[in-house]
């Protein structure tokens, strides 16, 4: 069953402005990981933070992790054009690195 | 050099055709896999491979089948060619199979209309 949902299904704001992706998931984990895909290409990974860890930072990147309440968010600051792509946040609940991907935020920026 | 490269990226065929497509990657990672996305964004795992066995196979029907001649390749065949399985199917690796924080690598995806 899938794992990870998130919210907003898609998301148009202006360069510069900040993005905020969240993340829900149902089952314990031990890392949650945030992935990116840009048009006709394959997911890039982001960042990882772990079960243990509340916060974790990555350049223009702030991933945050509340596991009592089994979400995640992803922050992108000063967003660019570039950054126009599906972001998927992926766990690993079996613990076998067999990751189960959410249905990923669109992002939209415009210049 | 792309790390994990797979071909072909474009596959257009028709119902009942069977067709291949292959996966290498370059990392030297222990674990292979394939990945579904449908029309939707929706990425389901298909397959995993450590070291050339099988780990995972995801209630994917028989007619499709992997095969891992050596860790560094793993391809998928496809029998039987059906209108539901036009997707995009894409190949990944990582380091090893077990354990925690370990990070996918993923191929540019191969893009499979059934006609």
């Amino acid at each position: 069953s899938q794992q990870g949902e998130e919210d907003p299904q898609a998301l148009s704001i202006q360069e510069g402005e900040n993005a905020t992706m969240n993340c829900s998931y149902k089952t314990s984990i031990n890392n949650l990981q945030w992935y990116r895909q840009n048009s006709g290409r394959g997911l890039v990974h982001l960042i990882l933070i772990r079960s243990n860890e509340r916060e974790k930072h990555s350049g223009r990147l702030r991933v945050t992790l509340d596991t009592s309440k089994k979400s995640s968010s992803l922050l992108i600051t000063a967003s660019r054009a570039a950054d126009t792509a599906s972001y998927f946040c992926a766990t690993d609940p079996s613990g076998y690195s067999t990751l189960t991907f959410g249905k990923g935020t669109m992002l939209l920026v415009s210049p | 050099d792309t790390a994990v490269s797979q071909t072909p990226k474009y596959l257009v065929t028709q119902m009942g055709n069977d067709k291949s497509i292959k996966c290498e990657q370059n990392l030297g990672h222990d674990t292979m896999y394939w990945y579904k996305q449908d029309s939707k964004k929706f990425l389901k795992i298909m397959f995993s491979y450590n070291n050339k066995e099988l780990i995972i196979n995801e209630t994917v029907p028989n007619r499709f089948s992997p095969k891992s001649p050596d860790k560094a390749h793993l391809n998928l065949h496809i029998n039987s060619l059906e209108l539901g399985d036009s997707a995009v199917y894409f190949c990944a690796s990582s380091q090893k199979h077990r354990g925690s924080d370990e990070k996918l690598f993923f191929g540019s995806g191969t893009q499979l209309s059934v006609l």
